[in-house]
């Protein structure tokens, strides 16, 4: 079993949909979690941390499930400008964080 | 407010040569990842540095491989005798503490190999 794992996708939604991507963990006992956003061939940037609580940022809302090892990130009223890679990053319990390989997202007109 | 830099950009090396790649961490910044991508990939860890010290090297390739980031100066990733297989971004971040901190990434470095 990966350290984290995502669906690849792509997903390809309309502009306003809601969309909704979830990543797994195989550390019960990893305790930092992030999405990142990355762009084609630029690099990862922060999207937002992850807390246990869930959190929102806008339009961005995250999730985690400790009890299942899963979190989430949903977006609403998706723009255009939306469409990415977004990686799911876990403190595995290393000394650097790891990152899923991504799921694609396309916003289409 | 200079953020992570890398370079050079790009990189084109032949097989068999050395390829050095440069990393200047964010001002206040002590933590030093580089990370490679493949193509169609995700990032994958390779090394984890402090100052003057390797904390983590668990995924760098036993051979050809090294880094170090200096007291003075920025951090160097080095491939000795490059192979095609070497072709990929190489990415840079920073943080200013430790693991749980956010990471900050330079623009990369792709390095192609003829």
């Amino acid at each position: 079993r990966k350290e984290v794992e995502q669906d690849p996708g792509p997903f390809n939604v309309p502009e306003g949909a809601t969309v909704a991507f979830n990543c797994t963990y195989s550390n019960s006992a990893s305790q930092s979690f992030f999405w990142y956003r990355q762009d084609c061939r630029k690099e990862p940037k922060l999207l937002m941390s992850v807390y246990s609580s869930g959190n929102e940022d806008g339009r961005f809302t995250a999730q985690l499930n400790r009890a299942s090892q899963y979190i989430s990130l949903l977006i609403r009223d998706s723009k255009l400008s939306d469409s990415a890679t977004y990686l799911c990053v876990v403190n595995t319990g290393r000394r650097a964080l790891t990152f899923g390989s991504g799921t694609r997202l396309q916003v289409q007109p | 407010n200079a953020g992570v830099m890398q370079n050079p950009r790009h990189l084109v090396r032949r097989r068999g040569q050395e390829a050095r790649l440069r990393c200047s961490p964010m001002k206040g910044h002590s933590h030093v990842y580089w990370y490679r991508q493949l193509p169609e990939e995700g990032l994958k860890f390779m090394v984890y540095l402090q100052k003057e010290n390797i904390i983590d090297e668990s995924g760098m390739p036993k051979e050809r491989f090294s880094a170090e980031f200096p007291k003075e100066g920025p951090s160097i990733l080095r491939i000795q005798q490059v192979v095609r297989g070497d072709s990929a971004a190489y990415f840079c971040a920073s943080s200013p503490g430790g693991v749980d901190e956010k990471l900050f990434f330079g623009s990369g470095t792709q390095l192609s190999v003829l």
